[in-house]
């Protein structure tokens, strides 16, 4: 049982092309969250949702639009694809951070994306 | 964001016991200590965290300082599958998102 998946799982594309990965949790999570690591493995928050609510935007270019249609799923779309768009995307999830607590985050497999 | 201080890498011995430093500090008094493991060509993993006290589970211990300016990731006994990059982040209680740093690679010799 994959806790956290993402299609596909590996993505070539051309520049200039629209895309999209689609990410699943099936851990019942209220918060999901898009991170980017580049070619020197630096992992970057873009994006975290709440209950299908954006809570957070990182800088992110507008070319990268995140979807929620359930709060079981984040999509990433992205358009106008660049260059400097290639990286592996993690999705992750996790309970509700509220008050004090901080709740540990469940990462997926990861989708490596090449931009020709 | 509270920034932390780790080695780039080190080495162990298979069944020995690792501990992973971590320095951090401008910790405020809300920021969570947490650890995330990184195996090649995988997803992070969540290993431990916690805030004041130290924190045992089934994978790993977390000794935070009395000051919490630094906190050690102890594996008790190190596996090859242990071998990974190891991250020491801050984060604020309400807030979900994680900063990562560059972590510690953590070899493994058999």
């Amino acid at each position: 049982d994959t806790a956290v998946s993402q299609t596909p799982k590996y993505l070539v594309t051309q520049m200039g092309n629209d895309k999209s990965i689609k990410c699943e949790q099936n851990l019942g999570h209220d918060t999901m969250y898009w991170y980017k690591q580049d070619s020197k493995k630096f992992l970057k928050i873009m994006f975290s949702y709440n209950n299908k609510e954006l809570i957070i935007n990182e800088t992110v270019p507008n070319r990268f639009s995140p979807k929620s249609p359930d709060k079981a799923h984040l999509n990433l779309h992205i358009n106008s694809l660049e260059l400097g768009d290639s990286a592996v995307y993690f999705c992750a999830s996790s309970q509700a951070s509220s008050g004090r607590f901080a709740y540990e985050q469940y990462f997926g497999p990861g989708t490596r994306l090449t931009v020709t | 964001d509270a920034k932390t201080t780790q080695p780039n890498s080190m080495e162990s011995n298979e069944e020995e016991p690792v501990h992973l430093p971590c320095n951090h500090s401008t910790i405020s008094g809300t920021d969570y200590i947490h650890w995330y493991r990184q195996l090649p060509s995988q997803g992070p993993e969540y290993v431990i965290h916690g805030l004041t006290s130290n924190v045992n589970n089934r994978m790993a211990s977390l000794a935070i300082a009395e000051d919490r300016k630094s906190s050690t990731l102890i594996l008790h006994r190190a596996t090859l599958r242990d071998a990974a990059v190891y991250y020491c982040i801050l984060s604020r209680g309400s807030q979900g998102n994680l900063i990562f740093g560059k972590g510690t690679k953590l070899s493994v010799k058999p």
